[in-house]
């Protein structure tokens, strides 16, 4: 067991570029989460996979943002035209059907100048 | 709306003293609940979870807490507080609906 994975841990990109963030899940978690986390604030939901399937997407992602999971095992979440009210932690999470807790990755911080 | 409050964005504590930091949550019907730590530029780690079983939840690192669906409350405790406790402390609910709703946090300060 070899914990959730993130890549890259930072990223510092200006507005209006797009950025693609990896999560790599515990191996035999189907279920898997993108939250985000602005400064002093708790992680806010984004989205989640059950396998590929994308069930469901918190209103927060707007329609530059778009997230993937093609096999059922990693994922990623893409941003297109980056604006500085982007800037955060984006958290991947993931988790076994039938149990309850998440485990969290190190997260990506993103800066857009 | 259901909703997870903590009280106290800010505790600070003695070392070797007792922690307590608060967490009520609000819904119809009690959730399920964890408390998770996070240190600078860190992810979430587990701490424990209250999923129906016992009311009193023993997690790692000597913190505990008790659900009390009456006052609607999780409070997470430690008997003696350690400088290696610093951190920011969340507390979560899954309402039942496959995702965690957080409250905004709590950082302990720990003084020597």
């Amino acid at each position: 067991d070899t914990g959730v994975s993130q890549d890259p841990r930072h990223k510092i990109t200006k507005r209006g570029q797009n950025v693609t963030f990896r999560c790599d899940p515990i191996s035999e978690h189907n279920r898997l989460y993108w939250y985000r986390q602005t400064l002093g604030q708790g992680p806010e939901f984004l989205t989640y996979f059950q396998n590929e399937a994308q069930l469901e997407k918190s209103r927060l992602l707007s329609d530059r943002f778009s997230a993937e999971r093609p096999k059922g095992s990693f994922s990623t979440l893409e941003i297109q035209r980056t604006e500085q009210g982007d800037s955060a932690m984006y958290l991947c999470a993931s988790r076994r059907d039938g149990d309850y807790e998440q485990y969290f990755g190190p997260g990506t911080r993103l800066t857009v100048t | 709306a259901q909703s997870v409050t903590q009280l106290g964005s800010h505790v600070s504590v003695s070392e070797g003293a007792l922690v307590l930091l608060r967490c009520n949550y609000s819904s119809s019907v009690p959730p399920y609940l964890f408390w998770y730590v996070q240190y600078p530029n860190q992810g979430l780690q587990l701490l424990l979870k209250y999923t129906s079983a016992a009311t009193l939840v023993k997690g790692i690192n000597g913190f505990e807490a008790e659900f009390k669906k009456s006052e609607t409350s999780f409070h997470l405790t430690k008997p003696s507080a350690h400088m290696s406790d610093a951190a920011e402390y969340f507390c979560a609910a899954d309402f039942g609906n496959e995702k965690l709703t957080f409250g905004t946090g709590t950082r302990l300060t720990i003084i020597p």
